[in-house]
């Protein structure tokens, strides 16, 4: 089966600029999750949806906000972009993602900001 | 913050098991242990998960301590594709999960 696409691969941006980043999770799956990952920071986590709704949200500044449509597909976006959001998104999805379930992550949308 | 510890990086000889520790003094009794793998510039990939009791897939085993504080990932025959960081993560909520800086496993030949 397919499994998590995210769109584009690869973006640059420029500074003051905002970006629109999609994942599309395993046909099925309800709930999607949003990571950012830099060298300095690590995988940190900025919000999960379930069923269109935001559940849990991570300590990320208002830039950055997302939504989830009814067919569980996902976008997330940063507006007045700024040096410091370059980094790797990533985008995970899980059937219920509740305790006893496991997330697949897609491979991520490289975004550079000049 | 994370809620475990982690060794910064091991090294582990090809086709031997590699055993991979994990502390996680403050567990607390819903919490489930997460491992995830992630290989240069490519998404994390889900291993292995467990609340009380040992675990085994296809992938890897899973060995909790009888107090839950600790855990060992067991990868059995350990490949050179196997190289990769390797996350330990406590929590009790899959859609928010706390990566900590992870284990660097290098199976050398």
């Amino acid at each position: 089966k397919a499994g998590v696409t995210q769109t584009p691969r690869y973006l640059i941006k420029t500074r003051g600029q905002q970006v629109t980043l999609s994942c599309s999770p395993i046909s099925g799956h309800r709930s999607v999750s949003w990571y950012q990952q830099t060298p300095g920071q690590g995988l940190q986590f900025l919000f999960e949806y379930f069923s269109e709704t935001q559940r849990n949200k991570g300590n990320f500044p208002g830039r950055f906000s997302g939504r989830q449509f009814s067919n569980s597909r996902s976008e997330m976006n940063v507006s007045t972009l700024e040096l410091g959001d370059s980094a790797l998104y990533l985008c995970a999805s899980s059937l219920q993602g509740g305790p006893n379930y496991g997330y697949t992550f897609g491979s991520g949308t490289r975004l550079t900001v000049v | 913050d994370a809620k475990t510890t982690q060794p910064p990086s091991m090294d582990c000889a090809e086709g031997r098991a590699a055993n991979l520790p994990c502390n996680h003094s403050t567990i607390s009794g819903n919490e489930y242990v997460y491992w995830y793998r992630q290989i240069h510039s490519q998404g994390p990939q889900y291993i292995i998960h467990g609340l009380k009791n040992n675990e085994t897939n296809e992938m890897a085993s899973l060995i909790i301590t009888e107090d839950r504080k600790s855990s060992t990932l067991i990868l059995p025959h350990a490949t050179l594709r196997d190289t990769a960081v390797y996350y330990c993560i406590v929590g009790s909520n899959t859609g928010k999960l706390i990566f900590g800086q992870g284990t660097t496993l290098q199976v050398k030949p």
